[in-house]
């Protein structure tokens, strides 16, 4: 049973415009999340996270949103920029010193020029 | 989907002795794999990325000779912790990169007591 899904697993956005990454996920215990980009050939990289105690954080061009009672974060690049087109990856955790990361399956991001 | 068994998921070691973790892209050929640690909270650090049929390359600050990581054929890759202490207790991931793609295995929780 997965815990992280990303249901979209490729999205193609003009550049300039909004990119919107979604992950839902079904255990209740999971209190940090996270996203990572990766490019072909290339190791993920980490790009912004997220705490159960908030419902945002921004970080430049990219801001995640976290809706607890739904059980659903949103990863946010606005504007959308050719260099952005890679998969991103959506990661959660659960319990005080927690290590172990539960990831989705990611979602293809394209953004055309 | 593509998958990466990653084993043991956990082992408890004496300080001073050794510990290997496998790596295995179980139904494509992975032609580089990553070594990932990770601590309480934060995000995933690169160790290393190896090749298959040569020789890993290392991060800075990370130990070659302490973190040994063989990648012999294109579906197995191995990191052992040599000489393991209790600061080298954490939750270590691979991920096995295919010609497009990246997975990630389920991870190993290596305690040095």
């Amino acid at each position: 049973d997965q815990q992280v899904k990303q249901n979209s697993p490729s999205l193609s956005v003009q550049e300039g415009r909004i990119s919107i990454l979604n992950c839902d996920y079904t255990n209740s215990m999971f209190d940090y999340f996270l996203w990572y980009k990766k490019y072909p050939a290339e190791g993920p990289t980490f790009l912004i996270s997220i705490s159960s105690i908030k419902d945002k954080n921004e970080d430049g061009r990219f801001t995640v949103f976290l809706n607890k009672s739904a059980k659903h974060l949103s990863l946010h690049i606005v504007p959308s920029q050719p260099g952005d087109s890679a998969v991103y990856f959506c990661a959660a955790s659960s319990g005080a010193g927690s290590y172990q990361l539960t990831f989705g399956k990611g979602t293809k991001l394209s953004v055309i020029p | 989907g593509a998958v990466v068994s990653q084993h043991p998921s956990w082992v408890i070691c004496k300080s001073g002795t050794s510990v290997k973790i496998e790596c295995r892209s179980l139904d494509f050929q992975a032609t580089t794999m990553f070594w990932y640690r990770q601590f309480p909270k934060q995000s995933l650090m690169l160790m290393a990325t190896s090749n298959e049929g040569s020789k890993a390359t290392y991060e800075q600050g990370v130990e070659k000779d302490k973190f040994l990581i063989n990648h012999a054929s294109l579906t197995l890759s191995t990191l052992t912790v040599t000489s393991a202490h209790p600061e080298d207790s954490s939750f270590y991931i691979c991920s096995a990169s295919g010609a497009t793609e990246a997975f990630f295995g389920q991870g190993t929780r290596l305690t040095v007591v």
